[in-house]
């Protein structure tokens, strides 16, 4: 099946750095995800986008729903060590049942 | 609010025999549960679609005859792998929604299969 591009597949940053990530598809979505899933468990929701353009800020993180409907950044701001994990994106087509599709993530590593 | 529960956590079982899989939605009714494999490094790949009192969906190139889905009540889905072998081996998520709110689409903890 199709999935998101996500790249690159790891990222190194220093604590208290600000980190982007970008997620891009050939697809129109109308519904944008960013995950964070940490070793041995399920992914977590960090913040859900649902109209094109939107800016959604959680905490230390902020993301945008690009106004082609085809892209999607996830912006950290003053890294912490906790902040080590796999970011995912994922892309929903329509109706609240549909599934996800899932880019391949970016493994985040955050050196004090 | 939201929480979906999934067990066991980890399970070691031998070649042959099949495995069960639970995910339990606590707070909330799962319309839809969503059933994925990921292997390390890599996504989460879909396998199967279930809502509540019919058959799954499975993706393509998933046996259903293999991995079977039964989501017989609004909080509960199981997955069970039938005569399961070495390659069957993976990390197995499950999420759920109500159906109604992108919230709802909450991911269990995970299952860490291994066949032996």
């Amino acid at each position: 099946g199709q999935q998101l591009n996500q790249s690159p597949q790891s990222m190194f940053i220093q604590e208290g750095e600000d980190v982007s990530m970008n997620c891009t598809s050939s697809s129109i979505f109308n519904t944008w995800l960013w995950y964070k899933q940490d070793p041995g468990e399920g992914p977590v929701l960090l913040i859900a986008l649902y109209k094109a353009g939107e800016l959604t800020s959680n905490g230390r993180l902020t993301a945008q729903f690009g106004i082609t409907r085809k892209d999607s950044f996830l912006n950290i701001s003053a890294s912490i060590p906790s902040d080590v994990g796999i970011y995912f994106c994922a892309g929903q087509y329509t109706g609240a049942n549909s599934k996800l599709t899932f880019g391949k993530g970016i493994t985040l590593s955050v050196r004090p | 609010g939201a929480v979906v529960s999934q067990h066991p956590s980890r399970v070691i079982c031998k070649s042959g025999t099949s495995v069960k899989i639970e995910c339990r939605s606590l707070d909330f009714q799962a319309t839809t549960m969503f059933w994925y494999r990921q292997f390390p490094k890599q996504s989460l790949m879909l396998m199967a679609t279930s809502n509540e009192g019919s058959k799954a969906t499975y993706e393509q190139g998933v046996e259903k005859d293999k991995f079977l889905i039964n989501h017989a009540s609004l909080t509960l889905s199981t997955l069970t792998v039938t005569s399961a072998h070495p390659e069957d081996s993976s990390f197995y998520i499950c999420s759920a929604t109500t159906g109604t709110n992108i919230y709802g689409y909450t991911f269990g903890s995970g299952t860490r299969l291994t066949v032996v």
